[in-house]
């Protein structure tokens, strides 16, 4: 059974540009979370798309925003990037809406904003 | 006041010894509770979940969950180097999203 997909694996971008993350759940399952990881901040929730539809927001500015898509594949997106948004972004794949049964993780996009 | 506190590390033993890792959480409503393994360089795993009050075991690792003091602990027995990571303890309530601790960072010395 295929694990948590994601791509790319590292990045790296200007700030001011955007970047676009893909996350590829495990099969069967209909939730995908998003969360961003950093030394200092430890894991923040970003979102968690169910079924298309976004069910959970944590409180990061509007630059990011996703999507699921009806194969419950699901992107991220970052616009105008900043310094501050180099970090590990981490895709979390869940049976059901919420994470009641806990989660697995994807191995993670590396993002470095210059 | 964070939502969900983990004693601060980093925490040593000598292997075969006991490590005890303790998380506090802050919203009653709590459902369900986690403890995720991340090593150096790698993304978090699921290693232990706990959904009723007293203790659940699995092999080497022993999870205790005390709702009325709002308190997860972790214990690890027969400690090995290869269990040297960072423990992130984990707390979901009804709005559905895991919370997660900063980790503690346990290192087994052989």
């Amino acid at each position: 059974k295929a694990g948590v997909t994601q791509t790319p694996r590292y990045l790296i971008k200007t700030r001011g540009q955007q970047v676009t993350l893909s996350c590829s759940p495990i099969s069967g399952h209909r939730s995908v979370s998003w969360y961003q990881q950093t030394p200092g901040q430890g894991l923040q929730f970003l979102f968690e798309y169910f079924s298309e539809t976004q069910r959970n927001k944590g409180n990061f500015p509007g630059r990011f925003s996703g999507r699921q898509f009806s194969n419950s594949r699901s992107e991220m997106n970052v616009s105008t990037l900043e310094l501050g948004d180099s970090a590990l972004y981490l895709c979390a794949s869940s049976l059901e809406v919420g994470s009641l049964y806990g989660y697995t993780f994807g191995s993670g996009t590396r993002l470095t904003v210059v | 006041q964070k939502e969900v506190e983990q004693n601060s590390g980093p925490l040593s033993v000598p292997e075969g010894a006991i490590a005890s890792l303790n998380c506090t959480y802050s919203d009653r409503g709590s459902q369900s509770f986690f403890w995720y393994r991340q090593y150096s360089g790698k993304s978090p795993e699921l290693i232990m979940s706990i959904y009723s009050n007293g203790d659940k075991e699995d092999g080497r690792f022993t999870a205790q969950l005390n709702k009325a003091s709002q308190y997860v602990s972790l214990l690890i027995r027969d400690s090995q180097p290869s269990d040297s990571a960072t423990y992130l303890c984990a707390v979901t309530a009804n709005a559905g999203k895991s919370t997660f601790g900063d980790g503690t960072t346990l290192t087994v010395k052989p």
